[in-house]
């Protein structure tokens, strides 16, 4: 009941286009959901979250869809770049009760140019 | 920009011996965390720590690990008797307050041989 399934695993995109990323979690005392980026070497660093309270959260290129109902989320990476290219986690958290991170599996996202 | 710091960046181990990874949190941070990535798996959560006492931890963190924060500025996890399936890599990460983004540090590769 804790586990955040993502999918897919990798994706290829050409320079341009629409990365998408989707996540999927069963736990619905869940209330708080950030994108994690990490690029080889480092560690995972935020990218942009979301409450359960919207359905959609935009930063920049970077945009988050909520659904509440069917317990998913996905990532929209509008006009990808190859500086995108990195791993991708999605991630949940249960505020009340706790701190820790819940990750999904991560995709792997490469942009060609 | 403040950074969480972690050190070695790579340890090699023998099974059975004892390891302390060691992290230096941002400075006006409160909450402390440890996560581990096996390699090609997802990051998972080991404990967060708090006022000097652990706050939450997983079934992973079992006897054989343990938190501290030996002074004012680092806090390390410490294995006690290494497992090969100990291989992976930790990260630390540390947050202002339970409620805030969750800065993870560059990680520390551990090879137990």
């Amino acid at each position: 009941q804790q586990q955040v399934k993502q999918s897919p695993q990798s994706l290829i995109v050409q320079k341009g286009g629409i990365s998408i990323i989707n996540c999927a979690y069963e736990n619905t005392a869940f209330d708080y959901f950030p994108w994690y980026q990490q690029f080889p070497g480092k560690g995972p660093a935020l990218l942009i979250a979301i409450r359960p309270d919207v359905s959609e959260k935009k930063e920049g290129r970077f945009t988050i869809s909520f659904n509440k109902s069917a317990k998913q989320f996905s990532l929209h990476i509008m006009d990808s770049q190859p500086g995108d290219s990195a791993t991708y986690f999605c991630a949940a958290r249960e505020e009340t009760s706790g701190s820790r991170l819940t990750f999904g599996e991560g995709t792997q996202l490469t942009v060609n140019p | 920009e403040p950074e969480v710091t972690q050190t070695p960046s790579h340890q090699v181990t023998q099974m059975g011996q004892e390891v302390i990874l060691r992290c230096v949190p941002i400075s006006n941070h409160l909450y402390f965390y440890w996560y581990r990535q096996i390699l090609g798996q997802k990051v998972e959560f080991l404990v967060s720590f708090y006022n000097n006492e652990i706050s939450e931890k997983s079934e992973i963190f079992d006897d054989q690990f343990s938190v501290e924060r030996p002074d004012g500025s680092n806090f390390t996890l410490k294995i006690r008797s290494t497992k090969l399936e100990d291989s992976a890599m930790y990260f630390c990460a540390s947050s202002r307050t339970v409620f805030n983004e969750q800065f993870f540090g560059p990680g520390t590769r551990l090879t137990v041989l």
